[in-house]
């Protein structure tokens, strides 16, 4: 599976939209972007994922460029819940490949 | 609906003691995994299973072994504790694939420490 670049660290007031980038330049072409976050000491968290297009659920939505060498998650009003690591993943899924963490982006969203 | 659970949550072992982590799904998945992760880090996948009576290895198998005689449990062994083993071990589940891949359902973690 490729592996992924992401900032160790990033800051967001409370209620701004928070951009947190993915760099994925050796991305097959059949592989999956995943993200994933994990607050405090629990279990990780599923966000969102997608293969070329911008995907969009409740909680976030995920834009990846042309050329998939990078993606951003978007939280669009940050909350001081979403203080967290957050863990971007390329993956092919399934049978065919597994969930590789990162040290992720810790994301301290602050009043 | 429970999703995935792991027995115990936290346990202290004395260095060569054995025990065996417990994972629990009830979502009928096909998939699950164990990962571990220590201080700072992120997870790194031990083992893991695709299916019933499957095993394969992930990044970091030494010095734990798997068994997945139910479709719903997936259970970590540790036959000779070492103090390197003291971490945070989470387990996973996950659907088969579909065509488009679907998300892993985390527990909530085992905190081990052996002295």
């Amino acid at each position: 599976d490729a592996k992924t670049t992401q900032p160790p660290s990033m800051d967001c007031a409370e209620g701004r939209a928070a951009n947190l980038p993915c760099n994925h330049s050796t991305i097959s072409g059949n592989e999956y972007v995943y993200w994933y976050r994990q607050i405090h000491s629990q279990g990780p968290q599923y966000i969102i994922h997608g293969l070329k297009n911008n995907e969009t659920n409740e909680m976030a939505s995920l834009i990846i460029t042309e050329d998939r060498k990078s993606s951003t998650l978007i939280l669009p009003h940050a909350t001081l819940r979403d203080t967290a690591v957050y863990y971007c993943i390329v993956s092919r899924g399934g049978s065919q490949g597994n969930l590789i963490f990162g040290k992720g982006t810790k994301l301290s969203v602050k009043p | 609906n429970a999703g995935v659970t792991q027995t115990p949550k936290f346990r202290v072992l004395k260095t060569g003691q054995s025990m065996t982590l417990l994972c629990a799904q009830d979502m009928n998945h096909e998939y699950m995994y164990w990962y571990r992760q220590d201080p700072g880090m992120g997870l790194r996948l031990i083992h893991y299973s695709v299916g019933e009576g499957t095993t394969a290895k992930g990044e970091v198998p030494d010095g734990y072994n798997v068994s997945r005689l139910k479709k719903q449990n997936f259970l970590l062994g540790l036959e000779s504790a070492a103090p390197s083993q003291t971490s945070v071990y989470f387990c996973a589940s996950m659907d088969m694939g579909l065509p488009k891949n679907t998300e892993a359902f985390f527990g909530q973690g085992t905190r081990l420490t052996v002295v």
